[in-house]
């Protein structure tokens, strides 16, 4: 069984930083592109970052490009989004997850549950 | 960035109605478009992929259509599960981006 499970979500003053970590199973992670996706409370999803099997192409929105920074660990199965210069408008929930197969023509077939981030003084 | 507009936002429906929404693209995306289903408190659930494929355990009565800008998804004949919030993602560029979303309600 496929799973995605988030972690790292705390209260952060603005300004500050913070590591999301997604730990993942149930499939051969290093098969697969994986992506960051956010939503701040009662809005839409946002897209937020998506790193290649092999970690050499990564891919930001315009939003946080430039303070946040996408990488993974093949050998722990785990993906991270490291989050510096925080704003107010990052609050959000944080969902790591994954599309079927490398490459980035695919759609994402599985989610986490999120781990939630508040930025606030 | 590719804009992405979806409507309408909020659509008022009985069980047994037939629902369309509609996604716009700013530009064409070819058929690198998915649909999810998201209910409250939940993760998101992928419903179709490039614009008209039916995701694996997917109930039949959801299907979409489209190409270039213009997509829908319909539900012919909509059930209690089905109320809930649907947006629409364009996967062609490598800035991806979701629609607004729209929350289907019990008319």
């Amino acid at each position: 069984e496929v799973q995605l499970v988030e972690s790292g979500g705390v209260v952060v003053q603005p300004g500050g930083s913070l590591r999301l970590s997604c730990a993942a199973s149930g499939f051969t992670f290093d098969d697969h592109t994986m992506h960051w996706v956010r939503q701040a409370p009662g809005k839409a999803l946002e897209w937020v970052s998506l790193i290649s099997w092999d970690a050499l192409d990564t891919y930001y929105a315009d939003s946080v490009k430039g303070r946040f920074t996408i990488s993974r660990d093949n050998s722990k199965n785990s993906l991270y989004l490291q989050m510096n210069s925080l704003r107010t408008e990052d609050t959000a929930l944080y969902y790591c997850a994954k599309p079927p197969g490398d490459g980035y023509d695919w759609p994402l077939d599985y989610w986490g549950q999120g781990t939630l981030v508040t930025v606030s003084s | 960035d590719i804009q992405m507009t979806q409507s309408p936002s909020t659509l008022s429906a009985s069980v047994g109605d037939r629902v369309t929404i509609t996604c716009r693209a700013s530009q064409s995306i070819s058929s690198w478009l998915a649909w999810y289903q998201q209910k409250p408190g939940k993760a998101p659930k992928l419903l179709i992929y490039k614009a008209s494929s039916l995701e694996s355990g997917v109930p039949l009565r959801f299907s979409g259509s489209g190409s270039g800008t213009e997509f829908t998804l319909t539900i012919s004949s909509l059930q209690p599960d089905d109320f809930a919030t649907y947006y629409c993602q364009q996967y062609n560029s490598y800035s991806w981006t979701f629609g607004q979303g729209t929350k289907v309600e019990i008319k």
